[in-house]
C-alpha cells in the first residue's frame, strides 16, 4: 500500500521567516495530495491540496510544489504569523479512494 | 452549517471491555471516515462508509469495526480493548460520491483511554 514520509517532525521559525515542509508517497498511482493543519483540540482542516496533473498550487502566504518523478510534494509557508502554529499533515490518495496521511510536523512560530 | 460531531469526547474504559463512538456528518455529506490518532503513529486509517456501505478498509483488527446508518451517521466500535487502543479518534465526512477526492471535514475526535 501507499507509504508517505513527512520531514522534519518539527519545525521552528522566527515569526516572518519561511517554512516549509517535505513529503515524499511511494505509489506512482497516487493523484491526490492535500494538507491538513490541526490546531490544539480541534481536528484537522483542509488548507491546501494539488492533484497530480498539476505542478504547483498557490493561495495567499501558502504553496504546494508537486514533483510526480521524483515522488515528494512540499508545503511553503512564507512571512509566518504565530496563527501558522500547528501540526501539519501532507497526505496521498491512491486510486483506490484511500487517503494516507505522513506523521506530522509540529510547527511553532516564535514571536 | 453544524460542522461534524462526535460523542463522546472523552471517555475511560479498562482492558477487555468495549466501546462505541458516534458521529454525526455534515448535512448532506454521505462519506464518513474514521481515523485513529496516537502521538507516535500520526493518523491511520481506520474505515470509510458510504451510504451505508464499507468502501474502503485500513489494516486494523477485526476488533474495530464500524457502521452507517440511514442518515449518514456512524458509529464505530472496538472490542476487547488494548492499552494500545488509546487514541484519540477521529471522523471526517466528506460530500464525496462518485469523484476520487473531496476535502475531508473531521470533527474535533473521541479521545479514548484504556486503563
Amino acid at each position: 500500500g501507499e507509504n508517505v514520509e513527512q520531514h522534519p517532525s518539527t519545525l521552528s521559525v522566527q515569526e516572518g521567516d519561511s517554512a516549509v515542509i517535505k513529503c515524499t508517497y511511494s505509489d506512482s498511482a497516487s493523484n491526490y495530495f492535500p494538507w491538513y493543519k490541526q490546531e490544539l483540540g480541534k481536528g484537522p482542516q483542509l488548507i491546501i491540496d494539488i492533484r497530480s496533473n498539476v505542478g504547483e498550487k498557490k493561495d495567499q502566504r501558502i504553496a504546494v510544489t508537486l514533483n510526480k518523478t521524483a515522488k515528494h510534494f512540499s508545503l511553503h509557508i512564507t512571512e509566518t504569523q504565530p496563527e501558522d502554529s500547528a501540526v501539519y499533515f501532507c497526505a496521498a490518495q491512491t486510486a483506490g479512494n484511500k487517503l494516507t496521511f505522513g506523521g506530522g510536523t509540529r510547527v511553532l512560530v516564535k514571536p | 452549517k453544524a460542522g461534524v460531531t462526535q460523542t463522546p469526547r472523552y471517555l475511560i474504559k479498562t482492558r477487555g471491555q468495549q466501546v462505541t463512538l458516534s458521529c454525526s456528518p455534515i448535512s448532506g455529506h454521505r462519506s464518513v471516515s474514521w481515523y485513529q490518532q496516537t502521538p507516535g503513529q500520526g493518523l491511520q486509517f481506520l474505515f470509510e462508509y458510504f451510504s451505508e456501505t464499507q468502501r474502503n478498509k485500513g489494516n486494523f483488527p477485526g476488533r474495530f469495526s464500524g457502521r452507517q446508518f440511514s442518515n449518514s451517521r456512524s458509529e464505530m466500535n472496538v472490542s476487547t480493548l488494548e492499552l494500545g487502543d488509546s487514541a484519540l479518534y477521529l471522523c471526517a465526512s466528506s460530500w464525496r460520491g462518485d469523484a476520487n477526492t473531496g476535502e475531508l471535514f473531521f470533527g474535533e475526535g473521541s479521545r479514548l483511554t484504556v486503563l
